[in-house]
């Protein structure tokens, strides 16, 4: 069956550095990629998304790219801040009319900047 | 609207007991769905509704678990003879239903069960 696979965390940054949290998935034909975040205490929120091949998704200064070929959907952001400590979904939602919307969550990845 | 609410916010129980959650979505969406998040591990679908229609249940939603929608617009999560292992944060999401695909959730912060 469908499935999101994550890099495990936690991941330990100091405040100004290079993220990445890898994604990778497994479906059949062409789901839509997401990347969702909680904050300490708070729901999910959408981060970004793309739904289709070579699609680039970005929002406060994160991005991720559909990659088909390598069936990837990495998380990127160029300086991370104190603020961006949360844990950070990789999620997909199957193709198909009949899906329903629903969405396949990966197992989730801490993140923790430091000053 | 303040978004997609969820009563209880935690909901300590012995087992064997009981247990109802609450979820009000978002007024305009018209479609629900429940999600189950143990520690550690991202969220599982559980079922979802289109208006007061169950469309999908999981196969994780046992014979103890039901829910319902019954006028379109509230759900309600029960699980019946509660068991250590049904100990999870149970979140709640709503979306237009206009092609679905994930686009337009709105979660909820989820009710924290803890069965004793």
């Amino acid at each position: 069956g469908d499935s999101v696979t994550q890099m495990e965390g936690p991941v330990t940054l100091s405040e100004e550095a290079f993220l990445t949290i890898n994604c990778t998935y497994t479906a059949t034909g062409y789901p839509s990629l997401f990347w969702y975040v909680q904050y300490p205490g708070e729901g999910l929120q959408l981060l970004l998304k793309a739904t289709k091949a070579d699609d680039k998704g970005s929002n406060k200064g994160f991005e991720a790219t559909y990659r088909k070929e390598t069936t990837s959907f990495h998380l990127e952001k160029g300086s991370v801040q104190v603020s961006d400590s949360a844990v950070y979904f990789c999620a997909l939602s199957p193709p198909g009319g009949n899906q329903g919307g629903k969405l396949i969550f990966g197992q989730g990845t801490e993140l923790s900047v430091k000053p | 609207d303040t978004g997609v609410s969820q009563d209880p916010r935690h909901k300590i129980t012995k087992r064997g007991q009981n247990v109802t959650f609450r979820c009000d979505p978002i007024s305009e969406h018209n479609r629900l769905y429940w999600y189950r998040q143990t520690l550690g591990q991202g969220p599982e679908f559980l079922t979802y509704f289109q208006n007061e229609a169950q469309l999908e249940k999981s196969r994780l939603l046992s014979d103890r678990f039901s829910a319902e929608r019954p006028k379109g617009s509230f759900s309600t999560l029960e699980i019946q003879r509660t068991e250590q292992g049904d100990s999870a944060m149970y979140l709640c999401a709503s979306s237009t239903g206009t092609g679905g695909r994930g686009y337009g959730y709105t979660f909820g912060s989820g009710t924290r069960l803890t069965v004793v």
